[in-house]
């Protein structure tokens, strides 16, 4: 069964320190994703990666970094977090026409 | 970024009552258009991936059709009950991103 493992839940962190948010899969997919989730804005794109090494940005990529070393894991990065990052975020992967989430990750920066 | 809009943005239902709510997207490169069902506290769950005009999918009590001419898809829920309460989201995909609508969020009473 097709699983997207994300961590942690829940963070609260303080603005400017660095965190990173993993996202791992068991499926051997080229591609994966990180949306954010704001009230009454639908998911957002931040970052999308076709492949090993191939990572590119989405419609709201400011603030973050992703890396994919390897095809089971693309964490996000936020280098010097900010509270307008306060969000809920979500790691998905592609698998055939559909996509598939992770459980999401409440980020508070304060 | 594609531009997709779903409505209403809420709605309250009586049990036992049939519903229905649009998503309109983008006509042109059209690849695919999901449906996701979305509860607080959890991952979206995909309904339905729709690929050609004419398309119906059904699950349960649960029917979706798409219109690619003409850009928007409806999705149907038969005899509501308070489970199916939720936040519905529509996506449009081309071959590297995903796109959401802002949701309808249903809210369904005994």
């Amino acid at each position: 069964e097709a699983q997207v493992t994300q961590n942690p839940r829940y963070l609260i962190t303080v603005t400017g320190k660095k965190l990173t948010v993993t996202c791992s899969q068991n499926m051997n997919h080229e591609y994966m994703s990180w949306y954010r989730q704001d009230p009454g804005l639908g998911l957002r794109q931040i970052y999308y990666s076709m492949n090993v090494e191939v990572t590119d940005k989405g419609d709201v990529p400011e603030g973050y970094k992703v890396s994919r070393k390897e095809k089971r894991n693309f964490p996000l990065i936020l280098e010097s977090p900010s509270p307008n990052q306060t969000s809920l975020y979500f790691c998905a992967v592609r698998i055939s026409h559909g996509y598939t989430f992770g459980s999401g990750t409440r980020l508070t920066v304060v | 970024i594609l531009n997709v809009e779903q409505s209403p943005q809420s709605l309250h239902v009586q049990e036992g009552d049939s519903t229905n709510f649009t998503c309109s997207f983008p006509s042109s490169n059209f690849y695919a258009l999901h449906w996701y069902r979305w509860e607080t506290a959890k991952s979206p769950e995909a309904l339905f991936v729709m690929t050609l005009n004419g398309d119906e999918k059904k699950k349960g009590r649960i029917s979706a059709t798409l219109n690619t001419k003409e850009g928007y898809s409806y999705l149907y829920i038969k005899g509501s009950q308070p489970e199916d309460s939720a936040t519905y989201l529509c996506a449009f995909s081309n071959d590297y991103k995903l796109s959401f609508g802002a949701g309808t969020t249903v809210t369904v009473r005994a």
